[in-house]
């Protein structure tokens, strides 16, 4: 059973960078069997998916967030990691990591962090 | 980005009662369609994955259909668990979209 949990600073500054980090355990990122992501919810709204990283290093983001984003992988930790450059108080969220299996699932989240809220704010 | 939208955006129901909840695609997915349930303060747990196919541990009462642009998740009995928001999403092509949510509340 994979179980996810992630990490990171609750409060970000302006103009700053939002840095995340997701532990995976119960299972290894190295084994290729899971695409790793991160999702995101605003206050009281609906989910957006950020992107996703495979164990490879390969990697899609989102064009709405393209620009800002960076998602890196560490199979020695068994961690993987968002970095979203600039962000403003629109990017105040519950910031979810979840996977997806190459085979069964294959695109729906079956595994999900307990998501962790970031504030953007000064 | 495919659209994503769902009807209702709410309802009320009682314990015991059958729903129905709506999403559309704006363009054909096939069935690459998933339901999430949402709990407040939770994350969302997966219901339905492809389009009707229930994932392991999901009560029975829960059903998915549908194929294409419009798709249906059906609670057969309602239960005083089952008071959340529901979301769909499509995986048919990136980036991958949700649906806005349905809330499920009680009558």
């Amino acid at each position: 059973q994979v179980q996810l949990q992630e990490s990171g600073p609750g409060l970000v500054k302006p103009s700053q960078t939002l840095s995340l980090t997701c532990t995976v355990s119960g299972g290894s990122i190295s084994s290729g069997g899971y695409y790793w992501s991160w999702i995101r919810q605003h206050p009281g709204k609906g989910l957006e998916w950020i992107g996703y990283i495979y164990y490879s290093g390969s990697t899609y983001y989102n064009p709405s967030l393209k620009s800002r984003v960076t998602i890196s992988v560490d199979t020695s930790k068994n961690q993987f990691s968002l970095k979203l450059s600039s962000v403003t108080a629109a990017d105040t969220a519950v910031y979810y990591c979840a996977s997806w299996g190459i085979t069964g699932t294959t695109g729906a989240f079956d595994y999900w962090g307990q998501g962790t809220l970031v504030t953007v704010s000064s | 980005a495919i659209r994503i939208t769902q009807s209702p955006s709410s309802l009320s129901a009682s314990t015991g009662d059958r729903v129905t909840i709506t999403c559309r695609a704006s363009q054909g997915i096939s069935s690459y369609l998933a339901w999430y349930q949402q709990k407040p303060g939770k994350a969302p747990k997966l219901l339905i994955y492809a389009a009707s196919t229930l994932q392991s541990g999901v009560p029975s009462r829960f059903s998915g259909s549908g194929s294409g642009t419009d798709f249906t998740l059906t609670i057969s009995c309602l239960q005083s668990e089952d008071f959340a928001t529901y979301y769909c999403q499509q995986y048919y092509s990136y980036p991958f979209t949700f649906g806005p949510g349905t809330k499920v509340d009680i009558k």
